[in-house]
């Protein structure tokens, strides 16, 4: 099965636009899905397919994706964005999804 | 508006067994495959399974293969989670959660608010 690597940590200035990335083979062939965990709770889906958005979700995130690489960018991050990111992947079985080992996003 | 709720939270001894669910309501049970997550204290997301709420045909990841049991009933609308004997590693938050897929992506876009198991002896 695949694997997905994502930075342990990133930090951002308040205010400021930053990138969360994710590398795997699966990402060649499949959309990686974001996903925002703050401490005690439930993770949030906050990006899925090409750059979709759920509805709630601020404009200010968006995804992108090249080759084995998928990103997370928050443009103009908010005290409020500090939590843990997640990405995911499916498999070539729509049934089987991987994870990301996830990225501490501290905003400074 | 879409929901999946799940059970309390648990302390068993190691040795013991245990079933956890997820209830769902606000839209076709069985439209949408059900997931389920662990996260061990202060780690990340680590996929288990899948299960197929039409027919109960469950996937797992090898990591957990022959240690869970996926189950559903459709009658309750709820997902299942079962350990025959839970070891004190078995000790994590368990998380349920929709996928929605299409052939690009599989996205868990609905997520229960976990069920904490603490094994100890």
């Amino acid at each position: 099965s695949s694997e997905l690597t994502q930075d342990p940590a990133v930090s951002v200035a308040l205010g400021q636009t930053v990138r969360i990335t994710c590398q795997g083979d699966s990402l060649r062939n499949y959309f990686a899905t974001w996903y925002q965990q703050k401490p005690g709770q439930a993770p949030l889906l906050v990006i899925y397919g090409k750059n979709n958005r759920p509805s709630g979700i601020p404009d200010r995130f968006s995804g992108s994706s090249s080759g084995n690489t998928a990103s997370l960018t928050i443009t103009g991050a908010q005290a409020e964005d500090e939590a843990d990111y997640y990405c995911n992947s499916r498999d070539s079985s729509a049934n089987r999804v991987v994870f990301g080992g996830g990225t501490k996003l501290t905003v400074l | 508006e879409v929901q999946l709720v799940q059970s309390g939270a648990e302390v068993k001894k190691p040795g013991e067994s245990l079933r956890i669910s997820c209830q769902t309501s606000g839209y076709s049970f069985t439209s949408f495959w059900i997931t389920w997550v662990r996260q061990m204290p202060g780690k990340g997301l680590e996929w288990m399974g899948t299960i197929d709420p039409i027919d109960s045909y469950a996937t797992y990841s090898p990591s957990f293969q022959g240690h869970v049991t996926f189950s559903a009933d459709k009658s309750f609308t709820t997902a299942y989670l079962q350990w025959n004997s839970l070891g004190a590693s078995d000790t994590a938050m368990y998380y349920c959660a929709r996928i929605s897929s299409t052939y690009y992506h599989s996205s868990l876009d609905y997520w229960g608010q976990g069920t904490l198991v603490t094994v100890s002896s």
